[in-house]
């Protein structure tokens, strides 16, 4: 079972921020938030990952609450190109990942 | 730098056939994953290497998949005989671990059509 919970599809507006939340309210110390997106017809591609941290990258950003609870992934600024699959995903560092549904994004011109 | 090429893209069979899915991983990753993914779904995990170890095989159906690397570089998963529940896309992702949290690479999947 996927220990994350994400919302099914979410519309962005193309110059826009999306942000992308996620809660693992059961998450343990030792397990890191993962993101990945699958573009159609591609396989997924790594973002971003945090263990307690806020992280930034040259994709997106991660903002994981101080109880580990839930974490957002922000685009700062959505393409056309951005329109894919988002996967919130928990782990250890040396575990498999194991994929839930994912949040469809639509980013609209 | 060159990323993870499966082959071939696309496959179409009658049930029954047997198959075959050819991965080779980006140079110098010591560990390999085959997931298997069906429509509307995220990947789940088939088999996990580590060099030419098999570490995590629980979730291949082995009475009728079997994978095999050998001189842990490239590797093949086979469906022999096929279903038609086994349609779906077949990705495989590489990564090198040890270095600290693992990211994966994946390519670009093979889609399987069983008739």
């Amino acid at each position: 079972d996927a220990k994350t919970t994400q919302p099914t599809s979410m519309d962005c507006a193309e110059g826009r921020a999306a942000n992308l939340p996620c809660n693992h309210s059961t998450i343990s110390g030792n397990e890191y938030v993962y993101w990945y997106r699958q573009i159609h017809s591609q396989g997924p591609q790594y973002i971003i990952h945090g263990l307690k941290n806020n992280e930034t990258n040259e994709m997106a950003s991660l903002i994981i609450t101080e109880d580990r609870k839930s974490s957002t992934l922000i685009l700062p600024h959505a393409t056309l190109r951005d329109t894919a699959v988002y996967y919130c995903i928990v782990r250890p560092s040396w575990g498999k990942l194991q994929f839930g549904a994912g949040t469809q994004v639509v980013v609209t011109p | 730098e060159a990323g993870v090429v499966q082959s071939p893209r696309y496959k179409i069979i009658e049930k029954k056939q047997p198959v075959a899915f050819w991965c080779n991983p980006i140079s110098g990753h010591n560990t390999l994953y085959w997931y298997l993914q069906n429509l509307g779904q995220g990947p789940e995990l088939l088999i996990r290497y580590e060099n030419e170890e098999a570490v995590d095989d629980s979730q291949l159906p082995k009475d009728r998949f079997s994978a095999e690397r050998l001189k842990g570089v490239d590797s093949t998963l086979k469906i022999q005989p096929a279903e038609l529940g086994d349609s779906a896309v077949y990705l495989c992702a590489s990564s090198l671990e040890g270095t600290g949290p693992g990211e994966q690479f994946f390519g670009p999947g093979t889609r399987l059509t069983v008739l």
